[in-house]
């Protein structure tokens, strides 16, 4: 069964460092997402990315943030100076239509 | 703005017991989409059952089933026959079916199932 996937599993990274967190949507898929979850909290809506554009941001996705489908196939979030408060998990996921979507396994960011 | 609430923050159940978790949500859409996800210790975010607002019936996938009132809005999760396995924190998660639309989610209630 396809499947979205996340690369690496976990990142430990130093405060003012940059990121990248990359994803791997399911193949055939249009919609793209990054969602994110704090530990011991709800999972929040980052981005959502369309025909290779930004479709809506949450107010958490600053300048700090981007994101980018650099190949056809890879979709990747940059942090570009990471804070504390950035420390969470990040879930990628895709959707062919707007009824479903699909989450890769995530990746946890640790900003120490 | 649409919210997703769970009041439950956390629900006990025994082995081969029935539990139900509630959601209420809040909107002024007409077409919709509501899910559960499952959230293991693994953290991974795995879809239980989801159910258009279109669609009268509600959703059942093998031991989970839906309540799904649209009048007051509200979309429980059953699960029958409860197993160790579906000790989890579950969420309910809302998506509007119009323009570039992200996931709304609850709170999440923590499941714990008991032998």
């Amino acid at each position: 069964e396809p499947e979205v996937t996340q690369t690496p599993s976990h990142q430990v990274t130093q405060m003012g460092q940059e990121v990248i967190l990359r994803c791997v949507p399911i193949s055939n898929h249009l919609y793209f997402y990054w969602y994110r979850q704090i530990l011991g909290q709800k999972v929040e809506f980052l981005v959502s990315f369309y025909n290779n554009e930004i479709s809506e941001k949450s107010e958490i996705f600053d300048d700090q943030f981007s994101v980018e489908r650099p190949d056809g196939s890879n979709f990747t979030l940059k942090i570009r100076s990471t804070k504390l408060e950035d420390s969470a998990m990040y879930f990628c996921a895709s959707s062919l239509d707007r009824g479903q979507l699909f989450f890769g396994s995530g990746t946890q960011l640790s900003v120490l | 703005a649409q919210t997703v609430t769970q009041s439950q923050p956390e629900m006990s159940v025994q082995e081969a017991e029935t539990v139900t978790l509630s959601c209420t949500y809040d909107t002024s859409e007409s077409n919709y989409y509501l899910f559960w996800y499952k959230q293991p210790p693994s953290r991974q975010m795995i879809l239980v059952i989801r159910q258009e607002a279109y669609k009268q019936q509600n959703a059942t996938e093998n031991r989970f089933s839906v309540n799904f009132q649209k009048a007051a809005k509200s979309f429980s999760l059953k699960i029958s026959d409860s197993q160790l396995g579906d000790t989890a924190m579950y969420f309910c998660a809302f998506h509007p079916n119009t323009g570039f639309q992200k996931l709304v989610f609850g709170t999440g209630t923590r499941l714990l199932v008991s032998p």
